[in-house]
């Protein structure tokens, strides 16, 4: 089955880190572009992050740029987001989608289910 | 910074047709994608490039796009169709990736 699975998400106080992993399955992750996507309570969906095939082409939404970093290990098909400083307003639940390739790329075109953060002290 | 423009809500009978609308400056160059959210369910891409429908995806749901706005419809909307809907798109001049506030479809 083609999916992807997150975790790593957890309770953490203010300021502190946690790192998501999301791995994928029935297909290969070095042919996608991939993307980290969140959903805070009450709240829409935000696209945070962006990471190339290679991994060496990234790209943040203000929101959490200089604080989260997007990687990826191709050998393990395995996607990461490191959070450090993380802050309240992070609390969400967490998304990893890929991007299919094609004449027109289609953005998020396979969803993991999420892995859930809070911030709270 | 650039907003795309959804209703809050939208809530039909079932076997009703429902649209729902996502309205952008930028929507007349760049193309729409919308995705359904169900609690505890990973998000399905349910329309790509403002009209084509996925494989997988029942053909009541269709997308069209005109000027700035772009509509998603369900023709004959079922109970299992209910959840959160989000467009998506990217500025024309910045490549900004935004989503829609989300509409919330309830088909009761």
């Amino acid at each position: 089955e083609v999916q992807l699975v997150e975790s790593g998400g957890g309770l953490v106080q203010p300021g502190g880190s946690l790192r998501l992993s999301c791995v994928g399955s029935g297909f290969i992750i070095n042919s996608y572009e991939m993307n980290w996507v969140r959903r805070a309570p009450g709240k829409g969906l935000e696209w945070l992050s962006y990471i190339s095939r290679s991994g060496n082409i990234q790209d943040y939404a203000d929101s959490v740029k200089g604080r989260f970093t997007v990687s990826r290990d191709n050998a393990k098909n395995t996607l990461f987001l490191q959070m450090d400083g993380l802050r309240v307003d992070d609390t969400a639940v967490y998304f990893c989608t890929r991007d299919r390739p094609g004449g027109t790329t289609t953005p998020f075109d396979l969803w993991g289910q999420g892995a859930r953060v809070t911030v709270s002290s | 910074s650039y907003e795309l423009t959804q209703p809050p809500s939208v809530s039909v009978s079932p076997g009703q047709t429902a649209r729902i609308t996502c309205s952008g400056d930028a929507l007349s160059k760049k193309y729409a994608y919308w995705y359904h959210l169900r609690s505890g369910q990973a998000p399905v891409l349910v329309i790509h490039e403002d009209i084509k429908r996925p494989s997988g995806i029942p053909e009541r749901f269709s997308g069209s796009s005109s000027g700035t706005m772009a509509t998603l419809t369900i023709s004959g909307a079922q109970v299992e169709d209910e959840g959160d809907y989000y467009c998506y798109s990217t500025d024309s001049s910045s490549d900004q990736r935004v989503f829609g506030g989300g509409t919330k479809l309830t088909v009761l």
